[in-house]
């Protein structure tokens, strides 16, 4: 197994650009979701999926959309990006039933200038 | 909203030492405790869950407790090394939003030789 996997590693945009993080897990989780690292701030929950085709927000969620159209995918899409979106990003997936772990993808550090 | 709060926030110590980090949470209510270990520039990777059933687990020289109670959890590392120099993260999930990580800002741990 692969894991959670997420694509691009790094990524520069200018200020207005869009662009779409990928992600996708290959251990047929119901439970997606994605975090922003900041310095000092810890985690926060952008949105979270709990299977496909239900979506939901979290706590930061402006600026962000999400699809899950499979099990498998969960694209994060700025879509104007903003420099206030200067962070590091990770997807993270786990079953809902049972031992819940949760497994992090290796995160893309995405700067806007 | 489940609040996690890790105590210290950085801790420096020599090879050989027992260490303890504290994680605080206000939502007894949970399902899970997971504790995570980020090396700079990394992602997450999972060290050990506990479930609200179980008061510990035990990895190698790892053991995190769980005192639901009194909203505490504690992880052990017995006879550290250089190699254990990492931040340490402490989430809790909140049984009404299953899935969903709360997260502490860490304990940055500095081990030397």
């Amino acid at each position: 197994n692969a894991g959670v996997t997420q694509t691009p590693k790094f990524q520069v945009l200018k200020t207005g650009q869009s662009m779409t993080l990928q992600c996708a897990q290959d251990m047929n989780h119901e439970y997606m979701s994605w975090y922003r690292q900041d310095p000092g701030m810890g985690l926060r929950l952008i949105h979270y999926s709990v299977g496909a085709g239900i979506t939901d927000q979290g706590e930061v969620p402006n600026g962000y959309n999400v699809s899950r159209s499979t099990t498998e995918d969960f694209p994060l899409r700025l879509l104007s990006a903003a420099p206030s979106q200067t962070s590091v990003y990770f997807c993270a997936s786990t079953g809902l039933a049972g031992y819940n772990e949760q497994f992090f993808g290796p995160g893309t550090r995405l700067t806007v200038l | 909203k489940q609040e996690v709060t890790q105590i210290p926030a950085a801790l420096s110590v020599p090879e050989g030492e027992n260490l303890v980090l504290n994680c605080s949470f206000t939502d007894s209510a949970i399902y899970n405790l997971q504790w995570f270990r980020q090396d700079p520039g990394k992602g997450l990777t999972s060290l050990l869950l506990i479930q609200s059933s179980q008061r510990e687990q035990t990895s190698g020289r790892l053991n995190a407790s769980l005192d639901k109670s009194s909203g505490r959890s504690t992880l052990y590392i017995a006879a550290s090394q250089p190699g254990d120099s990492a931040t340490y993260l402490c989430a809790a999930d909140r049984g009404s939003t299953l899935g969903r990580l709360y997260f502490g800002r860490g304990t940055q741990l500095t081990v030397w030789p």
